[in-house]
């Protein structure tokens, strides 16, 4: 499966700032995505990112908030722009696994974000 | 669109017993598959197990078993021999094939602790 490693894995942040996380996986894949995790709460799919277009949203989610970049096949990085404590959350990177239409999604180890 | 739905927030069970995690999930969708993920405290996410919708044989790996029941919509998550490794929250995921990737749909997840 494949490799994937998150930078930062926690930061506390000031609010009104913006904060990129950068996601970096060992092969090339396709469809790179990102999710966000709320406190006690379950994964929730931000946007989904392909190489060479621009990413596709989630509801609720929208480009100025949240913009994503896809440079390559093996990068991407997910900024969250102008924090606020709501935005604390751990911000998970993730990508399909190769091999069939059945595989798995494979994930980063998460970005804690605390935003004071 | 498709809900995955945990009832059961936490449970506890003691080490070397069985404990059982309940999922439900609600599509209109034909062909899918089924996933159990875990996510212990360090936070990264590890699939326990999947199970293809066509298949009627129950996945099972090592100490992990599911009962899949298409009609009712249940995929529920059978732990044996419960061990101290296994406490972490669990989450349910739906997954679909739309056009170009997998989406996933993550249920809120179960609090599983076990006891010594």
């Amino acid at each position: 499966s494949a490799v994937i490693s998150q930078k930062p894995s926690r930061d506390i942040c000031q609010r009104g700032t913006s904060l990129t996380i950068q996601c970096q996986v060992d092969s090339q894949v396709t469809m790179m995505f990102w999710y966000r995790q709320q406190p006690g709460q379950s994964l929730t799919l931000i946007a989904t990112a392909n190489q060479g277009s621009e990413a596709t949203y989630e509801s609720g989610f929208v480009i100025d908030k949240f913009p994503i970049s896809r440079p390559n096949l093996t990068f991407s990085t997910l900024t969250v722009s102008n924090m606020s404590p709501e935005d604390s959350s751990i911000y998970l990177c993730s990508v399909s696994g190769t091999g069939g239409s059945n595989q798995p999604q494979h994930f980063g180890d998460g970005t804690r974000l605390s935003i004071l | 669109a498709q809900t995955v739905t945990q009832s059961q927030p936490e449970m506890s069970v003691q080490e070397a017993e069985t404990v059982t995690l309940s999922c439900t999930y609600d599509t209109s969708e034909n062909n899918y598959y089924l996933f159990w993920y875990k996510q212990p405290p360090s936070r990264q996410m590890i699939l326990v197990i999947r199970q293809e919708a066509y298949k009627q044989q129950n996945a099972t790996e090592n100490r992990f078993s599911v009962n899949f029941q298409k009609a009712a919509k249940s995929f529920s998550l059978k732990i044996s021999d419960s061990q101290l490794g296994d406490t972490a929250m669990y989450f349910c995921a739906f997954m679909k094939h739309t056009g170009n990737f997998n989406k996933f749909y993550f249920g809120s997840g179960t609090k599983l602790n076990v006891k010594p």
